[in-house]
C-alpha cells in the first residue's frame, strides 16, 4: 500500500505562473515531510522540507504547504521558470522520526517558455 | 568537495550475469541506501546500511545484495536471482537517522541495462 502518493504524474504550466505539485498521504504518523528536485540521468537533490508542526514553509520561490486534516501538502513555485522543469518526489520518514524515507511517484513538471 | 560517487554511469549486463555498482562516499555520513527508480514508480528502496558491517533489506530487497566493510562504500550487487533488473539504480547517504535531519545526498546514478 503506497503510504505517499503523488497522484498527477505530470503538469504543464507557464513560465511566470504558478507550479502546484500534491502530494497526499495516509500515515498519520507522518511527522516530517521534503521535496526532492530530479533531472533526467542525475540524482535527486533536496529542495525543501516541513515539520508536522508547522503548516507552511518558504525558501525563496518554493512554499510547502501542509494540511494534516487532510493528510495533505503542496508544493507552490512562484514564478515558474524553466529550469524548474524537472521530476518533484515527495517523501516522508516511515517507521517514526528515525525511519528512512518513503518516496511518492513523482511530478513531472514542464514549465513552457 | 565532498560527495557522493556512483559508478559506472552505464552498464550492460547479459542475461544470467552478476554484476556490482559502485558507491563511494567521502561526506563522513553514517547511513548508505540503494534505491532504485522504475518509470511511474518512483524512488523504491532496495537496501540500507546505517553502520559499516551491518545492512537492511528494503522493499524489494530479492536479487540483490550488498556489503558494507567500509564506512565510504556501499557497493551493490544485482545477481542473476534478479527477474527484471533493467532500471536507473540511485545511492543515497545521509548524517544520522536521528533527530530530523534527514539531508540525503544522493549520487549521479547508474543505468543498469540487460541486454
Amino acid at each position: 500500500d503506497q503510504q505517499v502518493k503523488q497522484n498527477s504524474p505530470s503538469l504543464s504550466v507557464q513560465e511566470g505562473r504558478i507550479s502546484i505539485l500534491n502530494c497526499d498521504y495516509t500515515n498519520s504518523m507522518f511527522d516530517y515531510f521534503l521535496w526532492y528536485k530530479k533531472y533526467p540521468a542525475e540524482g535527486p537533490t533536496f529542495l525543501i522540507s516541513i515539520s508536522s508542526i508547522k503548516d507552511k514553509n518558504e525558501d525563496g520561490r518554493f512554499t510547502v504547504f501542509l494540511n494534516k486534516s487532510a493528510k495533505h501538502l503542496s508544493l507552490h513555485i512562484v514564478p515558474s521558470q524553466p529550469g524548474d522543469s524537472a521530476v518533484y518526489f515527495c517523501a516522508a520518514p516511515y517507521g517514526g522520526s528515525q525511519g528512512n524515507l518513503i518516496f511518492g511517484k513523482g511530478t513531472k513538471l514542464s514549465v513552457k517558455p | 568537495d565532498g560527495g557522493i560517487t556512483q559508478s559506472p554511469k552505464y552498464l550492460f549486463r547479459k542475461e544470467g550475469q552478476n554484476v556490482t555498482l559502485s558507491c563511494e562516499q567521502n561526506l563522513n555520513h553514517d547511513a548508505m541506501y540503494w534505491y532504485r527508480q522504475d518509470p511511474g514508480q518512483g524512488l523504491r528502496l532496495i537496501y540500507y546500511s546505517q553502520i559499516v558491517n551491518d545492512f537492511q533489506k528494503g522493499d524489494i530487497a530479492e536479487g540483490y545484495s550488498v556489503s558494507r566493510e567500509k564506512k565510504e562504500s556501499f557497493p551493490l550487487t544485482v545477481t542473476s536471482a534478479q527477474k527484471n533488473p533493467t532500471a536507473f539504480y540511485l545511492c543515497a547517504s545521509s548524517m544520522t537517522r536521528t533527530g530530523t535531519n534527514y539531508g540525503y545526498t544522493f549520487g549521479s546514478g547508474t543505468r543498469l541495462t540487460v541486454v
